[in-house]
């Protein structure tokens, strides 16, 4: 079956700008997490859907929000991005007991 | 708040030999393990996983790891390395605790096999 589907790949914003990511987790996968990857803060975990509701969250500001939809996608948004935002956002899918991970490509965001 | 620590941040071997990364982790409770590998342009995949029973877990790859409970580690072994195990891996941890729960990463090792 399909993976975990994170569009798009690549992102090139400026600083002020808000982005929006896209997640699309396996078929009949109901949780979806997010997680910012850089070099020198590593893994670090943003938010975690289930079944449309915010079941779990990191230390993140504000200005990193998400959703997710009836059928399960999720998106997640950045708004007044900043220098510091540059990451490769991870999204993850998981099964009925959400504690097995499945990763995405990710998407690449870089912030000028 | 639950902390990973991986004690390699860089590993240089040669081929065949034995391969050994360190995790420990802070959360004294129930928790869940896990050894993720990413290669090279590629996505995060799982190697291995402990839920619950027999310490010593098998994954995929010839990898394997022994959960500890008395010493909050979990390392990952590998018996002979290929020069295809050039990655980076991650130990993670999810367990209880309130407020965030996701999954809490150690800092990664960047393994190098040389042929």
């Amino acid at each position: 079956k399909a993976g975990v589907t994170q569009t798009p790949r690549y992102l090139i914003k400026t600083r002020g700008q808000q982005v929006t990511l896209s997640c699309s987790p396996i078929s009949g996968h109901r949780s979806v997490s997010w997680y910012q990857q850089t070099p020198g803060q590593g893994l670090q975990f943003l938010f975690e859907y289930f079944s449309e509701t915010q079941r779990n969250k990191g230390n993140f500001p504000g200005r990193f929000s998400g959703r997710q939809f009836s059928n399960s996608r999720s998106e997640m948004n950045v708004s007044t991005l900043e220098l510091g935002d540059s990451a490769l956002y991870l999204c993850a899918s998981s099964g009925t007991q959400g504690i097995e991970a499945f990763f995405g490509q990710g998407t690449r965001l870089t912030v000028v | 708040a639950q902390s990973v620590s991986q004690h390699n941040h860089h590993v240089i071997l040669s081929e065949a030999a034995s391969l050994e990364l360190g995790c420990n982790y802070s959360y004294g409770g129930t928790v869940n393990l896990f050894w993720y590998v990413q290669y090279p342009g590629q996505h995060l995949q799982l190697l291995l996983k402990y839920f619950s029973g027999d310490p010593l877990v098998k994954g995929i790859k010839g990898f394997e790891a022994e959960f500890i409970k008395s010493k909050f580690s979990f390392n990952l072994r590998k018996p002979s390395v290929q020069w295809s195990d050039t990655a980076e891996y991650f130990c993670a941890v999810k367990g209880p605790g309130g407020g965030a729960d996701g999954l809490t990463f150690g800092k990664g090792t960047h393994l190098i096999i040389q042929p």
